[in-house]
């Protein structure tokens, strides 16, 4: 049974739009989320992370929110770039895991 | 500061034989995990060490297996390759104080091809 899910395996956006990325988990013990970005060929990169007891973090073009209660986290890059284009995979934590759990990716494809 | 390394980078292997991997973290991290990722899949966890003891395992078959040393360097061994282990195995390193609480940081991956 999937924890964390990422239901849209594909995103197309055009330059300089909003991308948003979407992530489910199930598990209302975990307490620590995780945006990675990944190129073919490379490992995972870390992009911004979330504790559970914020519903919003900002880093440059990238915010990602938190809603607990319906379990469910998103990430926002603002504006998208061509270089955006990559794997993105969520990830969670806490709880009685002693590991974090990845989603399955969504790929971004970020339009000239 | 030197990020996660893993080598080899690619490793083409025959059913049956073995393999090591090996991944060195970044200094003053003490905890090192390994994942797989096969197409279409997620990163699937394998195991987790910290000062040189399994901390955490995931559902795979004892075939996998791993060590880590008093440098926090660790190695994956998987024993009798099946056509199915053939995925990219990634490494990754956190300080290790609450690993599921904490950003993991991935090295390059090894890319293994069982034939």
């Amino acid at each position: 049974d999937q924890q964390v899910k990422q239901n849209s395996p594909s995103l197309s956006v055009q330059e300089g739009r909003i991308s948003i990325l979407n992530c489910d988990y199930t598990n209302s013990m975990f307490d620590y989320f995780l945006w990675y970005k990944k190129y073919p060929a490379e490992g995972p990169t870390f992009l911004i992370s979330i504790s559970s007891i914020k519903d919003k973090n900002e880093d440059g073009r990238f915010t990602v929110f938190l809603n607990k209660s319906a379990k469910h986290l998103s990430l926002h890059i603002v504006p998208s770039q061509p270089g955006d284009s990559a794997v993105y995979f969520c990830a969670a934590g806490g709880g009685s895991q002693g590991n974090l759990i990845f989603g399955k990716g969504t790929k971004l494809s970020v339009k000239p | 500061k030197a990020g996660v390394t893993q080598t080899p980078r690619y490793l083409i292997k025959t059913r049956g034989q073995q393999v090591t991997l090996s991944c060195s973290p970044i200094s003053g991290h003490r905890s090192v995990s390994w994942y797989q990722q096969t197409p279409g899949q997620g990163l699937q966890f394998l195991f987790e060490y910290f000062s040189e003891t399994q901390r955490n395992k995931g559902n795979f078959p004892g075939r996998f297996s791993g060590r880590q040393f008093s440098n926090s360097r660790s190695e994956m061994n998987v024993s009798t390759l099946e056509l199915g282990d053939s995925a990219l195995y990634l490494c990754a390193s956190s300080l290790g104080a609450r690993v599921g609480q904490e950003t993991q940081y991935f090295g390059p991956g090894t890319r293994l091809l069982v034939l």
